[in-house]
C-alpha cells in the first residue's frame, strides 16, 4: 500500500471550510484513497473514500488531482466538534484482508 | 444494532499476567480486526481476520494471540503483559470489498505495571 504524507496540525475558524491536504504520490492505480477522522480518544471514524473523481457525501467532499498523486479533504462548515486528527490511508481497491494502515494523521483545531 | 463492542472498558494488569480483551460485532462482518494506539501515535494493526476460522498477522503481532472461531467474536490475548503492551486497544470490523468502511469500537485501555 502506498504511504501517505499529511501536515502535522492545521487551525481552522469555526464556519470556515477546513481544507486537509494529503500527499499520496506513489499510489497505484487500483488504489483507493480513504479518510478517516477520530475525535479525542474514541474510535476512528469512516469519513470518505474515492478512486479518482471527486466524491462528496453528507460529512465531506473528496477532491483528488488528475495525476492521483494528492488530496484534500474539505469539510465545508467547520465546527468546533470536527476537531479531531484525521487520517488519510490509500488501499489497494481488490483487497482481499480490508485492512488498513495508519500514518500519523493531521491533528485539525477548529477555532471559535 | 449495537455495532462494536469491546470490554473491559478500561484494565490495569502487573507485569506476566495474562488476559482477554473481548470484541463483538452485530452487523455480519467479515472481516475483523485489532489495532493498539500508543500515546500521541497512529493506530497499529495486531492481527486481522477475514472469515471465522481465519487469523494472519499485522504490523506489531508479538505479544499477542487471536482467534476467530464465530463471526460475531474476536478476542485478543495477551499471555504475558508487559509494560510495552500499555495501550488503547480498539477492534474494528467491516464488510468485504473497497466500500466496507471499517466500523471501530469504542476502545479498551490497558496499563501494564
Amino acid at each position: 500500500d502506498a504511504k501517505t504524507t499529511q501536515p502535522p496540525s492545521m487551525d481552522c475558524a469555526e464556519g470556515r471550510a477546513a481544507n486537509l491536504p494529503c500527499n499520496h504520490s506513489t499510489i497505484s492505480g487500483n488504489e483507493y484513497v480513504y479518510w478517516y477522522r477520530q475525535i479525542h480518544s474514541q474510535g476512528p471514524q469512516y469519513i470518505i473514500h474515492g478512486l479518482k473523481n471527486n466524491e462528496t457525501n453528507e460529512m465531506a467532499s473528496l477532491i483528488i488531482t488528475e495525476d492521483r498523486k494528492s488530496s484534500t479533504l474539505i469539510l465545508p462548515h467547520a465546527t468546533l466538534r470536527d476537531t479531531a486528527v484525521y487520517y488519510c490511508i490509500v488501499r489497494v481497491e481488490a483487497s482481499n484482508t480490508g485492512k488498513l494502515i495508519f500514518g500519523q494523521g493531521t491533528t485539525l483545531q477548529v477555532k471559535p | 444494532n449495537a455495532g462494536v463492542t469491546q470490554t473491559p472498558k478500561f484494565r490495569i494488569l502487573k507485569i506476566g499476567q495474562s488476559m482477554t480483551l473481548q470484541c463483538t460485532q452485530d452487523m455480519n462482518h467479515n472481516y475483523m480486526y485489532w489495532y493498539r494506539q500508543d500515546p500521541g501515535m497512529g493506530l497499529k494493526l495486531i492481527y486481522y481476520s477475514v472469515g471465522a476460522g481465519i487469523t494472519d498477522k499485522g504490523e506489531v503481532p508479538n505479544g499477542y494471540n487471536v482467534s476467530r472461531s464465530t463471526t460475531e467474536d474476536f478476542p485478543l490475548r495477551l499471555e504475558l503483559a508487559a509494560p510495552s503492551q500499555t495501550s488503547v486497544y480498539f477492534c474494528a470490523s467491516s464488510a468485504k470489498g473497497h466500500r466496507g468502511e471499517q466500523y471501530f469500537g469504542p476502545g479498551t485501555r490497558l496499563t501494564v505495571t
